[in-house]
Protein backbone atom coordinates (compact mmCIF):
# COMPACT_ATOMS: atom_id res chain seq x y z
CA UNK A 1 0.00 0.00 0.00
CA UNK A 2 0.87 3.40 -0.26
CA UNK A 3 3.54 4.66 2.45
CA UNK A 4 3.80 8.90 2.57
CA UNK A 5 6.79 10.32 4.74
CA UNK A 6 6.55 13.76 5.74
CA UNK A 7 9.90 16.76 6.51
CA UNK A 8 10.50 17.85 8.67
CA UNK A 9 8.32 17.12 11.58
CA UNK A 10 9.35 20.90 13.32
CA UNK A 11 10.27 24.09 11.34
CA UNK A 12 10.84 27.63 12.80
CA UNK A 13 11.14 30.36 10.27
CA UNK A 14 11.18 33.95 10.84
CA UNK A 15 8.21 35.90 9.50
CA UNK A 16 9.13 37.08 6.05
CA UNK A 17 11.45 33.92 5.29
CA UNK A 18 9.92 31.07 3.14
CA UNK A 19 9.07 27.76 4.70
CA UNK A 20 9.24 24.14 2.28
CA UNK A 21 8.32 21.26 3.49
CA UNK A 22 8.58 18.05 1.18
CA UNK A 23 6.74 14.93 1.26
CA UNK A 24 7.20 11.16 -0.42
CA UNK A 25 5.39 8.74 -1.19
CA UNK A 26 5.80 4.92 -2.81
CA UNK A 27 2.85 3.70 -4.44
CA UNK A 28 3.03 4.87 -8.78
CA UNK A 29 -0.68 4.66 -8.68
CA UNK A 30 -1.02 7.75 -6.91
CA UNK A 31 -2.44 10.51 -8.61
CA UNK A 32 -3.13 13.61 -6.42
CA UNK A 33 -1.69 14.87 -4.04
CA UNK A 34 -3.43 17.37 -1.62
CA UNK A 35 -2.09 19.59 1.36
CA UNK A 36 -4.08 20.38 4.75
CA UNK A 37 -2.98 23.08 7.15
CA UNK A 38 -4.26 22.48 10.83
CA UNK A 39 -4.48 24.71 13.82
CA UNK A 40 -4.99 23.78 17.21
CA UNK A 41 -8.24 22.21 18.13
CA UNK A 42 -9.48 22.76 14.49
CA UNK A 43 -10.01 20.45 11.58
CA UNK A 44 -7.48 20.07 8.84
CA UNK A 45 -7.92 22.78 5.64
CA UNK A 46 -7.30 22.64 2.39
CA UNK A 47 -4.76 25.10 0.91
CA UNK A 48 -3.65 23.90 -2.39
CA UNK A 49 -3.74 20.62 -4.10
CA UNK A 50 -1.83 19.02 -7.66
CA UNK A 51 -2.94 16.09 -9.65
CA UNK A 52 -0.02 14.05 -11.41
CA UNK A 53 -0.87 15.78 -14.74
CA UNK A 54 0.85 18.96 -13.78
CA UNK A 55 4.26 19.79 -11.89
CA UNK A 56 4.19 23.18 -10.18
CA UNK A 57 0.76 25.21 -8.89
CA UNK A 58 0.90 28.04 -7.10
CA UNK A 59 -1.93 30.29 -5.40
CA UNK A 60 -0.53 33.42 -3.95
CA UNK A 61 2.08 33.11 -1.30
CA UNK A 62 1.76 29.18 -1.28
CA UNK A 63 3.17 26.68 -4.33
CA UNK A 64 2.95 23.05 -4.67
CA UNK A 65 5.83 21.13 -6.61
CA UNK A 66 5.26 17.83 -7.94
CA UNK A 67 8.63 15.08 -9.29
CA UNK A 68 6.30 12.06 -10.31
CA UNK A 69 9.59 10.47 -11.36
CA UNK A 70 11.55 10.49 -8.17
CA UNK A 71 8.09 10.18 -6.13
CA UNK A 72 7.95 13.75 -4.11
CA UNK A 73 5.97 16.80 -3.40
CA UNK A 74 6.55 19.97 -1.61
CA UNK A 75 5.05 22.60 -0.66
CA UNK A 76 6.33 25.98 -0.77
CA UNK A 77 4.89 29.32 1.46
CA UNK A 78 6.98 32.68 0.34
CA UNK A 79 6.71 35.67 2.77
CA UNK A 80 5.52 33.79 5.61
CA UNK A 81 3.36 35.25 8.51
CA UNK A 82 2.72 34.69 12.10
CA UNK A 83 -0.80 33.39 10.86
CA UNK A 84 1.17 30.64 8.87
CA UNK A 85 1.74 28.86 11.90
CA UNK A 86 0.05 25.55 12.15
CA UNK A 87 0.47 21.86 11.80
CA UNK A 88 0.56 21.04 7.62
CA UNK A 89 0.11 17.52 6.36
CA UNK A 90 0.62 16.11 3.24
CA UNK A 91 -1.40 13.56 1.56
CA UNK A 92 -1.47 11.06 -1.61
CA UNK A 93 -4.27 8.97 -3.27
CA UNK A 94 -5.68 7.78 -6.29
CA UNK A 95 -8.44 9.41 -7.81
CA UNK A 96 -9.89 7.08 -11.12
CA UNK A 97 -12.35 5.63 -12.64
CA UNK A 98 -15.21 6.48 -10.43
CA UNK A 99 -13.72 5.64 -6.92
CA UNK A 100 -12.89 7.76 -4.27
CA UNK A 101 -9.51 7.36 -3.02
CA UNK A 102 -8.70 6.90 0.36
CA UNK A 103 -6.02 9.38 1.76
CA UNK A 104 -2.75 8.47 3.13
CA UNK A 105 -1.31 11.44 5.34
CA UNK A 106 2.09 11.96 6.34
CA UNK A 107 3.29 12.97 9.90
CA UNK A 108 2.42 16.31 9.90
CA UNK A 109 5.06 19.24 10.08
CA UNK A 110 4.48 22.08 13.16
CA UNK A 111 5.63 25.33 11.46
CA UNK A 112 6.43 28.35 13.60
CA UNK A 113 6.55 31.66 12.37
CA UNK A 114 7.99 34.01 14.54
CA UNK A 115 7.65 37.77 14.13
CA UNK B 1 -14.67 26.13 -0.94
CA UNK B 2 -17.65 22.93 0.29
CA UNK B 3 -18.61 23.15 3.88
CA UNK B 4 -18.31 20.20 6.01
CA UNK B 5 -19.85 20.90 9.80
CA UNK B 6 -19.93 18.39 12.52
CA UNK B 7 -22.33 18.30 15.22
CA UNK B 8 -21.66 18.28 18.07
CA UNK B 9 -17.64 20.24 18.20
CA UNK B 10 -17.31 18.87 21.97
CA UNK B 11 -19.02 16.36 24.04
CA UNK B 12 -18.41 14.84 27.48
CA UNK B 13 -20.06 11.88 28.10
CA UNK B 14 -19.90 8.90 31.08
CA UNK B 15 -18.07 5.77 30.25
CA UNK B 16 -21.14 3.19 29.56
CA UNK B 17 -22.96 5.32 27.22
CA UNK B 18 -23.37 5.77 23.87
CA UNK B 19 -22.33 9.43 22.07
CA UNK B 20 -23.46 10.09 17.70
CA UNK B 21 -21.93 12.72 16.16
CA UNK B 22 -23.05 14.01 13.16
CA UNK B 23 -21.21 15.26 9.97
CA UNK B 24 -22.96 16.92 6.81
CA UNK B 25 -21.82 18.42 3.64
CA UNK B 26 -23.82 22.13 3.47
CA UNK B 27 -23.17 22.95 -0.26
CA UNK B 28 -22.44 19.90 -1.87
CA UNK B 29 -23.89 16.35 -2.11
CA UNK B 30 -21.23 13.86 -0.94
CA UNK B 31 -20.57 10.24 -2.25
CA UNK B 32 -18.00 9.13 0.12
CA UNK B 33 -17.55 10.24 3.60
CA UNK B 34 -14.71 9.26 5.76
CA UNK B 35 -13.89 9.31 9.12
CA UNK B 36 -11.14 9.63 10.78
CA UNK B 37 -9.72 9.91 14.73
CA UNK B 38 -6.96 11.65 15.88
CA UNK B 39 -4.45 11.60 18.99
CA UNK B 40 -2.61 14.82 20.39
CA UNK B 41 0.18 15.51 18.34
CA UNK B 42 -0.48 12.66 15.49
CA UNK B 43 -1.64 12.61 12.25
CA UNK B 44 -4.81 11.52 11.17
CA UNK B 45 -5.80 7.64 11.14
CA UNK B 46 -8.79 6.76 9.26
CA UNK B 47 -11.38 4.51 10.95
CA UNK B 48 -13.61 4.05 7.54
CA UNK B 49 -14.84 4.73 4.33
CA UNK B 50 -18.80 4.98 4.02
CA UNK B 51 -20.54 5.76 0.29
CA UNK B 52 -24.42 6.94 0.83
CA UNK B 53 -26.68 3.55 1.17
CA UNK B 54 -24.32 1.34 1.45
CA UNK B 55 -22.15 -0.49 4.24
CA UNK B 56 -19.20 1.18 5.57
CA UNK B 57 -15.89 -0.47 5.14
CA UNK B 58 -13.69 -0.08 8.40
CA UNK B 59 -10.43 -0.05 8.09
CA UNK B 60 -8.53 -3.05 10.15
CA UNK B 61 -8.12 -3.09 13.76
CA UNK B 62 -11.37 -0.82 13.82
CA UNK B 63 -14.50 -2.33 15.67
CA UNK B 64 -17.14 -1.97 13.20
CA UNK B 65 -19.94 -2.85 16.06
CA UNK B 66 -17.96 -0.22 18.73
CA UNK B 67 -18.31 2.27 16.07
CA UNK B 68 -21.25 2.44 14.00
CA UNK B 69 -21.48 4.46 10.81
CA UNK B 70 -24.71 5.35 9.08
CA UNK B 71 -24.22 7.92 5.19
CA UNK B 72 -28.27 7.95 5.57
CA UNK B 73 -28.09 10.94 2.41
CA UNK B 74 -25.30 12.25 0.26
CA UNK B 75 -25.18 15.28 2.85
CA UNK B 76 -25.51 13.33 5.75
CA UNK B 77 -23.03 10.49 7.93
CA UNK B 78 -23.54 9.72 11.31
CA UNK B 79 -20.85 8.12 13.87
CA UNK B 80 -22.09 6.31 16.86
CA UNK B 81 -19.51 5.67 19.51
CA UNK B 82 -21.50 2.66 21.84
CA UNK B 83 -21.08 1.86 25.17
CA UNK B 84 -18.09 4.50 25.29
CA UNK B 85 -14.93 4.21 27.03
CA UNK B 86 -11.55 6.28 28.46
CA UNK B 87 -9.39 5.24 26.01
CA UNK B 88 -11.95 6.21 23.03
CA UNK B 89 -11.25 9.72 24.21
CA UNK B 90 -10.45 11.59 21.37
CA UNK B 91 -10.57 14.01 18.27
CA UNK B 92 -13.03 12.70 15.78
CA UNK B 93 -13.29 14.34 12.09
CA UNK B 94 -15.04 13.52 9.21
CA UNK B 95 -14.37 14.27 5.35
CA UNK B 96 -16.40 14.26 2.34
CA UNK B 97 -15.90 14.40 -1.05
CA UNK B 98 -17.37 13.81 -4.58
CA UNK B 99 -16.49 11.39 -7.42
CA UNK B 100 -12.49 12.05 -8.56
CA UNK B 101 -12.37 15.05 -6.51
CA UNK B 102 -10.86 16.34 -3.25
CA UNK B 103 -11.93 15.63 0.25
CA UNK B 104 -12.99 18.42 2.51
CA UNK B 105 -13.00 18.56 6.47
CA UNK B 106 -14.98 19.16 9.24
CA UNK B 107 -14.07 21.09 12.11
CA UNK B 108 -13.59 17.83 14.31
CA UNK B 109 -15.43 16.89 17.56
CA UNK B 110 -13.43 16.36 20.89
CA UNK B 111 -14.68 13.34 22.49
CA UNK B 112 -13.75 13.01 26.49
CA UNK B 113 -15.12 10.14 28.19
CA UNK B 114 -15.31 10.25 32.09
Amino acid sequence: GENVEQHPSTLSVQEGDSAVIKCTYSDSASNYFPWYKQELGKGPQLIIDIRSNVGEKKDQRIAVTLNKTAKHFSLHITETQPEDSAVYFCAASALYGGSQGNLIFGKGTKLSVKP
Amino acid sequence: GAVVSQHPSRVICKSGTSVKIECRSLDFQATTMFWYRQFPKQSLMLMATSNEGSKATYEQGVEKDKFLINHASLTLSTLTVTSAHPEDSSFYICSAGQLQETQYFGPGTRLLVL
